[in-house]
């Protein structure tokens, strides 16, 4: 069975400060990874995917993450936190290889901004 | 990315109703679409996965009978809760994706249901 951890139901950071959302992954087969930001009331926006190939993963809005097998983590990072970041943020996994698999949902994270 | 709709985005109806949620896959044929509900603040819970032409395939816990999908077409499925209660009110998101391995799964916006 596959499953998420989000470390941290709420992060706040400074205006142009590092943002680390922090997730770590159970799985038995190689992974697929995700992470999804989602604004009040509305859906979910892929923000980058790690499938196979180069760890280092960089997304939208300035957005990247590096998958670390030895920790099975999957932390997503940004140099400079934007006020417009400020939403929930889901990490995500499902099975590398298979068709239309689910996806398997973190509890997810709210970040903040402080101006 | 491909564009998945869900109507209506907001609904309230009254208890002892039934409300039906359309997802739409716009431009490309979804082959499977799955049901998520999603508590305030609180993550997605997958209810169930629904293949073209079969069966829902419900997660543990969601009973089939009070939440009917059906997904007659490459580009629509439904999800109706039956007999509404109030602690039915909640986000509910779909996902859809086509055919093929390592396919990406496309979101629609949610559909907030509010019983009273």
């Amino acid at each position: 069975a596959q499953s998420v951890t989000q470390l941290g139901s709420h992060v706040s950071v400074s205006e142009g400060a590092l943002v680390l959302l922090r997730c770590n992954y159970s799985s038995s087969v190689p992974p697929y990874l995700f992470w999804y930001v989602q604004y009040p009331n509305q859906g979910l926006q892929l923000l980058l995917k790690y499938t196979t190939g180069a760890t280092l993963v960089k997304g939208i809005n300035g957005f990247e993450a590096e998958f670390k097998k030895s920790e099975t983590s999957f932390h997503l990072t940004k140099p400079s936190a934007h006020m417009s970041d400020a939403a929930e943020y889901f990490c995500a996994v499902s099975d590398l290889g298979s068709s239309a698999s689910k996806i398997i949902f973190g509890s997810g994270t709210r970040l903040s901004i402080r101006p | 990315g491909a564009v998945v709709s869900q109507h209506p985005s907001r609904v309230i109806c009254k208890s002892g109703t039934s409300v039906k949620i359309e997802c739409r896959s716009l431009d490309f044929q979804a082959t499977t679409m799955f049901w998520y509900r999603q508590f305030p603040k609180q993550s997605l819970m997958l209810m169930a996965t629904s293949n073209e032409g079969s069966k829902a395939t419900y997660e543990q816990g969601v009973e089939k009978d009070k939440f009917l999908i059906n997904h007659a077409s490459l580009t629509l499925s439904t999800l109706t809760v039956t007999s509404a209660h109030p602690e039915d009110s909640s986000f509910y998101i779909c996902s859809a994706s086509s055919a093929g391995v390592n396919t990406e799964a496309f979101f629609g916006q949610g559909t907030r249901l509010t019983v009273v």
